[in-house]
C-alpha cells in the first residue's frame, strides 16, 4: 500500500487547457503540501493544508486551486494551462515536524 | 521571505572520493531535515536534526547542525554509485511550511 499516491505520473496537455492531480494519503497526517519542482530541480512550497483547511498561498497564480474533500485528499487542479507551466509536481504529507512523505510526481507538460 | 540556499549547486566526484553539501538559512530554523532524490524520483526523508550542534551519522553519511541554527551540512565519505541524486536540505520558518534549499546535484563517476 503506498502511502502517499499521486495520479497521473504524466499528464500532457495542450495550452488553454484544464486538468486536475490528485493526492491520496493513508498515514492519517494532518498537513498536506503542494511543491512544484522546475527543470533546475527547485522545489517549490506552493500550497499547505492542514486538517482541510488552507493554511498557506504562496503567491501560486488563482488559476491553480487546491481542494480538500477530506483529510485523505488533496486535488490540484489548473485552469488555463500555460507553456510556463509545466514542471513535476509533488504532494507531500506530513505530521508536525516529522519527516515528509512524498509521492511519486506528476510530470505536467503543457504543449 | 526565507531563503535556504545550497552549495555547491553541482558535484561530480570520482566514487571513493568525499563530498560535502553545505545549507544555509537566511532565518533561525527550528530543526532541519534532509532529503534525496534519486534520478527521476521522489524526494526520500533522510534525516532530522534538532538541536544546536547537533551531529547524526548514518553509515558514510554525516549530518550536522550549526550552533546558530541557521546552516546544515552534509558529508559523504567515500562515495559509491548508488549515492547519485540531488540531495536537500529543508527547514520550518513556520508551522505548516518547510522551505526546501535549493539542492545539490551529486554525480558519481565510476
Amino acid at each position: 500500500d503506498t502511502a502517499v499516491s499521486q495520479t497521473p505520473k504524466y499528464l500532457v496537455t495542450q495550452m488553454g487547457n484544464d486538468k486536475s492531480i490528485k493526492c491520496e494519503q493513508n498515514l492519517g497526517h494532518d498537513t498536506m503540501y503542494w511543491y512544484k519542482q522546475d527543470s533546475k530541480k527547485f522545489l517549490k512550497i506552493m500550497f499547505s493544508y492542514n486538517n482541510k483547511e488552507l493554511i498557506i498561498n504562496e503567491t501560486v497564480p488563482n488559476r491553480f486551486s487546491p481542494k480538500s474533500p477530506d483529510k485523505a485528499h488533496l486535488n490540484l487542479h489548473i485552469n488555463s494551462l500555460e507553456l510556463g507551466d509545466s514542471a513535476v509536481y509533488f504532494c507531500a504529507v506530513q505530521a508536525l515536524n516529522t519527516e515528509a512523505f512524498f509521492g511519486q510526481g506528476t510530470r505536467l507538460t503543457v504543449v | 521571505g526565507q531563503q535556504v540556499m545550497q552549495i555547491p549547486q553541482y558535484q561530480h566526484v570520482q566514487e571513493g572520493e568525499d563530498f560535502t553539501t553545505y545549507c544555509n538559512s537566511s532565518t533561525t530554523l527550528s530543526n532541519i531535515q534532509w532529503y534525496k532524490q534519486r534520478p527521476g524520483g521522489h524526494p526520500v526523508f533522510l534525516i532530522q536534526l534538532v538541536k544546536s550542534g547537533e551531529v547524526k551519522k548514518q553509515k558514510r553519511l554525516t549530518f550536522q547542525f550549526g550552533e546558530a541554527k541557521k546552516n546544515s551540512s552534509l558529508h559523504i565519505t567515500a562515495t559509491q554509485t548508488t549515492d547519485v541524486g540531488t540531495y536537500f536540505c529543508a527547514g520550518p520558518p513556520g508551522t505548516y511550511k518547510y522551505i526546501f534549499g535549493t539542492g545539490t546535484r551529486l554525480k558519481v563517476l565510476a
